[in-house]
């Protein structure tokens, strides 16, 4: 599965959006892009994912270059309860699902 | 919403002991997987199951075990719980099927191992 490149760290003011970004230029053609993220001292949690249309879903949107070289997770209202930590993950749909890398992530923090 | 649910919220142990971590879903999923997490290192895979009695290795399973005997419950076990051992460990499980494999997470079990 390709790597993923995030930003440490992120700020975001309550009620805005946050754009999150991730660069996946060694992403393969059969590879999906997921986004999941975790709450201080709780489990991940899925967000969305997406192979080459943008995606829109209850959550987020997320929406990926033509050359799928790179994708940026928005939550277009941000609030205070979406402070974690943002992993961006690629790989091949239907491929061993217990080898996700999720990596270092963002880490977002929402401010009133 | 997909229940996972881990027995145990925090647990210190003491070194040599054997410890059970139990994990329970309640959405009829056939895939289970343990993991653990360690600041600086994200989340490694140390078994996953794909089905009843059925029990694959992942990236780091020396020094524990697992047992799948319903298909709702997953448990890890550490055979001889050792100071290394201490970590946050996270059960999930997921529907198996292609276009829509999303990874459920229970809240993790913060061991201690003393």
């Amino acid at each position: 599965d390709a790597k993923t490149t995030q930003p440490t760290s992120m700020d975001c003011a309550e009620g805005r959006a946050a754009n999150l970004p991730c660069n996946h230029s060694t992403i393969s053609g059969n590879e999906y892009v997921y986004w999941y993220r975790q709450i201080h001292s709780q489990g991940p949690q899925y967000i969305i994912h997406g192979l080459k249309n943008n995606e829109t879903n209850e959550m987020a949107s997320l929406i990926i270059t033509e050359d799928r070289k790179s994708s940026t997770l928005i939550l277009p209202h941000a609030t205070l309860r979406d402070t974690a930590v943002y992993y961006c993950i690629v790989r091949v749909d239907g491929g061993s699902q217990g080898n996700l890398i999720f990596g270092k992530g963002t880490k977002l923090s929402v401010k009133p | 919403d997909v229940k996972v649910t881990q027995s145990s919220r925090y647990l210190v142990k003491r070194t040599g002991e054997k410890v059970f971590l139990e994990c329970v879903q309640d959405m009829d999923h056939e895939n289970m997987f343990w993991y653990r997490q360690d600041p600086g290192l994200g989340l490694r895979l140390i078994y996953f199951s794909y089905d009843v009695k059925m029990k694959e290795k992942g990236d780091i399973p020396e020094g524990y075990s697992v047992s799948r005997e319903k298909k709702e419950r997953f448990s890890l076990i550490l055979e001889s719980a050792s100071t290394n051992q201490t970590s946050m460990y996270l059960c999930a499980s997921s529907i198996s099927g292609t276009g829509n494999e999303k990874l459920f997470f229970g809240s993790g079990t913060q061991l201690s191992v003393l």
